[in-house]
């Protein structure tokens, strides 16, 4: 069965950091399009960053210069490194796969990030 | 950027009902469409704007080209009501999500 599940969500103080994990089974993150998208409290899905097959790293606006995205192969493990976090960064965040199409068809379950003094 | 719109942003609708959602997209994108219902991850309905994921029900479809896509439910089920984002995906931008169509029960 392929699944993806996450963790290393919590309750964080604005400036503050996280490292989100990904672990998958069932298929290999070095082979496929790795990422991370995040739903906010109540509202939409927000895309995130994504990591490519051969290392290439690309980030939506509104995180590029405080997220990083990352693998491990040997673990198997995608990161999401969260530094200088927000308010707005408070989301559900999910690890999915993108198919050869650039469509999300396995996804997490979610891991909760909280941020507030 | 991407500016993605969808509409409705709430559909009611009964059981048996046939149901549009339309999603207007930037030029030249692929389009993906995906269900959510509370507390669960999305899940892939339709790719490359009109093939069907395995294992989904053929009463979902998806059509469009362009810039105006739209998933159809023909004859809605209870399992169907959930709420509905397009996806789209540009080599310029990359990834966007639709804001979503809540499908309630009439």
């Amino acid at each position: 069965e392929l699944q993806l599940v996450e963790s290393g969500g919590d309750l964080v103080q604005p400036g503050g950091s996280l490292r989100l994990s990904c672990v998958a089974s069932g298929l290999t993150v070095g082979d496929d399009y790795m990422n991370w998208v995040r739903q906010t409290p109540g509202k939409g899905l927000e895309w995130v960053s994504v990591i490519y097959r051969g290392g290439s790293t690309y980030y939506a606006d509104s995180v590029k210069g405080r997220f990083t995205i990352s693998r491990d192969d040997s673990k198997n493990t995608l990161y999401l490194q969260i530094n200088n976090l927000r308010v707005e960064d408070t989301a559900t965040y999910y690890c999915a796969r993108a198919i050869k199409w650039n469509a999300f068809d396995i996804w997490g379950h979610g891991t909760l990030v909280t941020v507030s003094s | 950027d991407i500016q993605m719109t969808q509409s409705p942003s709430t559909l009611s609708a009964s059981v048996g009902d046939r149901v549009t959602i339309t999603c207007r997209a930037s030029p030249g994108s692929w389009v993906a469409w995906y269900q959510q219902k509370p507390g669960k991850a999305p899940t892939l309905l339709i790719y490359l704007a009109s093939t069907l994921q395995s294992g989904v029900p053929s009463r979902f479809s998806g059509s469009g080209s362009g810039t105006e896509f739209t998933l159809t439910i023909s004859g809605l089920q209870p399992d169907d009501f959930a709420t509905y984002y397009c996806q789209q995906y540009n080599s310029n931008s990359l990834y966007a999500f639709g804001p979503g169509t809540k499908v309630e029960i009439k």
